[in-house]
């Protein structure tokens, strides 16, 4: 079945550092791939997302490249701020049967300190 | 567009009480879905809506739990007899007809069953 593999947590930046986080996954079909943050007390919300390989997403200074030969769509961002500090999740969304039903990665936290 | 929502959003039962929650969509969005998280974990498909029809439920889904969306537009979703290990983060999200693979979440409900 389809699966999606995260860095582990948490990650500690010092603020304006390079982010990188990780993830990796598996799939029959030909998914979409997307990045979730959930910051502390709230919901899930949209942080970007790639349909095909090589798509690039973007949004608010953080970047992901769709990579099929890697089976990869590792976040980045160039200079973390304080307000960044989250849990960030990697999902893909399998069109095969239909459903478009996500499948996350475990999360990872990320803390920035001033 | 207001957003999901969803209410509760917390919900503190005994065990073998019977809970429900209710979500409502997007306006306009045809799909709906429903997860659960766990802590330290990614949220789990439980099962999905097009219109008022429940297309696919997942193995996690047992016989305690029903959803229904009688008229295409909100949903409840009701767990029977609650266990303990039915508490987490409920989850709905909901998906625009031309943008099936991007759904948005609402805020959730917490459950605690003591």
């Amino acid at each position: 079945g389809d699966s999606v593999t995260q860095m582990e947590g948490p990650v500690t930046l010092s603020e304006e550092a390079f982010l990188t986080i990780n993830c990796t996954y598996t799939a029959t079909g030909y998914p979409s791939l997307f990045w979730y943050v959930q910051y502390p007390g709230e919901g899930l919300q949209l942080l970007l997302k790639a349909t095909k390989a090589d798509d690039k997403g973007s949004n608010k200074g953080f970047e992901a490249t769709y990579r099929k030969e890697t089976t990869s769509f590792h976040l980045e961002k160039g200079s973390v701020q304080v307000s960044d500090s989250a849990v960030y999740f990697c999902a893909l969304s399998d069109p095969t049967g239909g459903g478009n039903k996500l499948t996350f990665g475990t999360g990872t936290q990320l803390k920035v300190e001033l | 567009d207001t957003g999901v929502s969803q209410n509760p959003r917390h919900k503190i039962t005994k065990r073998g009480q019977n809970v429900t929650f209710r979500c409502d969509p997007i306006s306009e969005h045809n799909r709906l879905y429903w997860y659960r998280q766990t802590l330290g974990q990614g949220p789990e498909f439980l099962t999905y809506f097009q219109n008022e029809a429940q297309l696919e439920k997942s193995r996690l889904l047992s016989d305690r739990f029903s959803a229904e969306r009688p008229k295409g537009s909100f949903s409840t979703l009701e767990i029977q007899r609650t266990e303990q290990g039915d508490s987490a983060m409920y989850l709905c999200a909901s998906s625009f007809p031309r943008s099936q693979e991007t759904q948005y979440f609402g805020p959730g409900t917490r459950l605690l069953v003591l």
